[in-house]
């Protein structure tokens, strides 16, 4: 299956730095990355779509100017959590569609990113 | 306004016991359903994609099916292991929107 990687896994920042979170699909082009925001216990929230060479969509709550998503490539996007706060602390998943394949319909997970903000 | 919720929100059960996972949808219009694994601070494992057109999918021990005209999903889980623990998740493509909407998830725990 295909395989998306996001980087890091893990980070511990100190409030009011940026961090930058990579996603990137390694053996297919994803022309649509989405980025999905989680709570302790709770289901995946869309915070946004990201579409190669264009500007991405945000969900309805989500500032824009707080999660920059860049998606420069077809297989990377970028979301950087700026002048991060303690209530940004959450899991950030990745997912990219396939739309090559014959599983053009799946989505495909990267392991996701624990973030931390002290 | 589309939704997809997941019962029981939990589950505990012993090593051997087939069991059954419920997702439901609030609109029958649907592109696909695809059922997930999710172990603890972890991303998501695609386990089983159902087309609209299909009424089920088998892999291995899983088998998931779908009634779009009742809006509801079950992934049926035979003989569950210890190995079988984490949380599933379930997510609808609905079109218009063109975005997967997750269920609410089901932490299963399989007791040796």
């Amino acid at each position: 299956g295909a395989v998306v990687s996001q980087h890091p896994s893990r980070v511990i920042c100190k409030s009011g730095t940026s961090v930058k979170i990579e996603c990137r699909s390694l053996d297919f082009q994803a022309t649509t990355m989405f980025w999905y925001r989680q709570f302790p216990k709770q289901s995946l929230m869309l915070m946004a779509t990201s579409n190669e060479g264009s500007k991405a969509t945000y969900e309805q709550g989500v500032e824009k100017d707080k999660f920059l998503i860049n998606h420069a490539s077809l297989t990377l996007s970028t979301l950087t959590v700026t002048s991060a706060h303690p209530e940004d602390s959450s899991f950030y998943i990745c997912s990219a569609r396939d739309q090559q394949g014959l599983t053009n319909e799946k989505l495909f997970f990267g392991s996701g990113t624990q973030l931390s903000v002290l | 306004k589309q939704e997809v919720t997941q019962i029981p929100a939990a589950l505990s059960v012993p090593e051997g016991e087939n069991l059954v996972l419920n997702c439901s949808f609030t609109d029958s219009a649907i592109y696909n359903l695809q059922w997930f694994r999710q172990d603890p601070g972890k991303g998501l494992t695609s386990l089983l994609l159902i087309q609209s057109s299909q009424r089920e999918q088998t892999s291995g021990r899983l088998n998931a099916s779908l009634d779009k005209s009742s809006g509801r999903s079950t992934l049926y889980i035979a003989a569950s292991q210890p190995g079988d623990s984490a949380t599933y998740l379930c997510a609808v493509l609905f079109p218009g929107t063109y975005k997967y909407i997750f269920g609410t998830g089901t932490r299963l725990k399989v007791l040796a």
